[in-house]
């Protein structure tokens, strides 16, 4: 079966400093992959999909990057965060076709000091 | 503009009583998906549905696609404490796309 891991849980970094958020997929190969921010207890935006190893499409502009580096392997970065970047952001992934349904991560609790 | 309006936005109600959750669009959907989220947590997939009119029903829940698939409703029978979370609707555009359209989701609370 397939599981995707997500972390860390939860992360408490100051403002200005760097961010690596990991996630990885088990069980299936090829899969669309994506990052979304979801603020308290509502919808989620869209940051970034990739549809490939190195293919990343951004979604909103922002102080955000994403990478793929291995085929089930998904990182958001940051090289100098900023209060707004705090929020619950959210990995999953897809079977690599259109309109598939997705399947999250437990996601990451982001809180900037 | 959300592409996917989701009604009511939140709801509160006593263990029992029944429910009824909208997900509506002016925009023609291949299939539309329910999830629900726990606080923490990432949404866990419910149910997808593809074809206009299509009913299913995953125990005490029922779901619906409009029969011009634009719109989805979930019906939850006699509520219960565990139910509680937020409910996401999300849709795959006509096309074929992919990044599905969230709706912002219905916050459910049920009471004891």
């Amino acid at each position: 079966s397939q599981t995707i891991h997500q972390w860390p849980a939860t992360l408490v970094q100051p403002v200005g400093s760097p961010l690596s958020l990991e996630c990885t997929v088990e069980g299936t190969s090829n899969p669309n992959l994506y990052w979304y921010r979801q603020a308290a207890g509502r919808g989620l935006q869209l940051l970034f999909y990739s549809v490939g190893i190195g293919q990343i499409s951004s979604e909103v502009p922002q102080n955000l990057s994403a990478s793929r580096p291995q085929d089930r392997q998904f990182i958001l970065s940051s090289k100098k965060l900023l209060l707004s970047d705090s929020g619950f952001y959210l990995c999953a992934w897809s079977v690599l076709a259109k309109s598939q349904p997705q399947h999250f991560g437990d996601g990451t609790r982001l809180s900037i000091l | 503009t959300q592409l996917l309006e989701q009604s009511p936005q939140f709801l509160s109600i006593q263990e029992g009583e029944n429910l009824t959750v909208y997900c509506n669009s002016s925009s023609v959907f291949s299939s539309l998906q329910w999830y629900r989220q726990e606080p923490g947590e990432g949404p866990v997939l419910l149910v997808t549905v593809v074809t206009g009119g299509e009913v299913k029903k995953l125990k005490r829940l029922t779901f619906q696609f409009g029969d011009a698939r634009k719109d989805s409703s979930l019906h939850i029978t006699a509520a219960q404490p565990g139910d509680t979370g937020l409910y996401l609707c999300a849709g795959a555009r006509t096309g074929g796309s992919y990044i599905p359209t969230f709706g912002r989701g219905t916050s459910l609370i049920v009471h004891p």
